[in-house]
């Protein structure tokens, strides 16, 4: 069964960091692209970024672009999304998202950043 | 960074059929732009449906089909059903980074 388990949310003041974490199983997570999309309250969805299969290429959200790092371990089977200088507008449900044809999503951690 | 239009809101009678599209502001959109569509009920997490313009997942419902259409992409639903009620999100990638649209809102009425 695949299975995508996001951690390290939580509500924080303006400007300060955050590492989310995803954990995987269930499928071969080294051969596949992962990506970061998040959800504000009430809003779409909206894609924050994605690493390569080998970590060696990444693209991201020009808005976050500067702030955030995407990373992963593949002998962990696990996704990273370090999130620095954050800002209200960062508040959203955040969710892991891969695997063949981009087709599973973990539930989400949600991210609220407020003073 | 590229806009993906999409229809606020669309309604259809159950049974009946209905298209979502998904335009670009970069122009039309092709195959090259490795279409995705996506459904999130209310209160659930979103789930892929369909793929690369016109693949579906195991888990897709057969109603579901995706296509290219008048310089779009497209997404069909034959014989809605109730539980097709949802909000319907169009993903395109441009070299790299993907842009999902604002999304559709389709009311099964």
């Amino acid at each position: 069964e695949v299975e995508l388990v996001e951690s390290g949310g939580g509500l924080v003041q303006p400007g300060v960091s955050l590492r989310l974490s995803c954990a995987v199983s269930g499928f071969t997570f080294s051969n596949y692209w992962m990506n970061w999309i998040r959800q504000a309250p009430g809003k779409g969805l909206e894609w924050v970024a994605n690493v390569k299969e080998d970590g060696s290429v990444k693209y991201y959200l020009d808005s976050v672009k500067g702030r955030f790092t995407a990373s992963r371990d593949n002998a962990k089977n696990s996704l990273y999304l370090q999130m620095n200088s954050l800002r209200a507008e960062d508040t959203a449900v955040y969710f892991c998202v891969g695997g063949p044809k981009a087709g599973h999503w973990g539930r989400g951690t949600l991210v609220t950043v407020s003073s | 960074q590229a806009v993906v239009t999409q229809e606020p809101s669309l309604t259809v009678s159950p049974g009946g059929t209905v298209t979502l599209t998904c335009g670009s502001n970069t122009g039309a959109v092709t195959s090259g732009h490795y279409p995705y569509w996506f459904q999130q009920k209310s209160g659930q997490v979103p789930r892929t449906l369909i793929y690369e313009t016109s693949n579906i997942h195991s888990w897709t419902p057969a109603r579901f089909s995706g296509s290219l259409l008048g310089g779009k992409a497209a997404l069909t639903l034959s014989g809605a059903q109730p539980e097709d009620e949802a909000d319907y999100y169009c993903l395109l990638h441009y070299s790299g980074p993907w842009v999902f649209g604002g999304g559709t809102k389709l009311t099964v009425l």
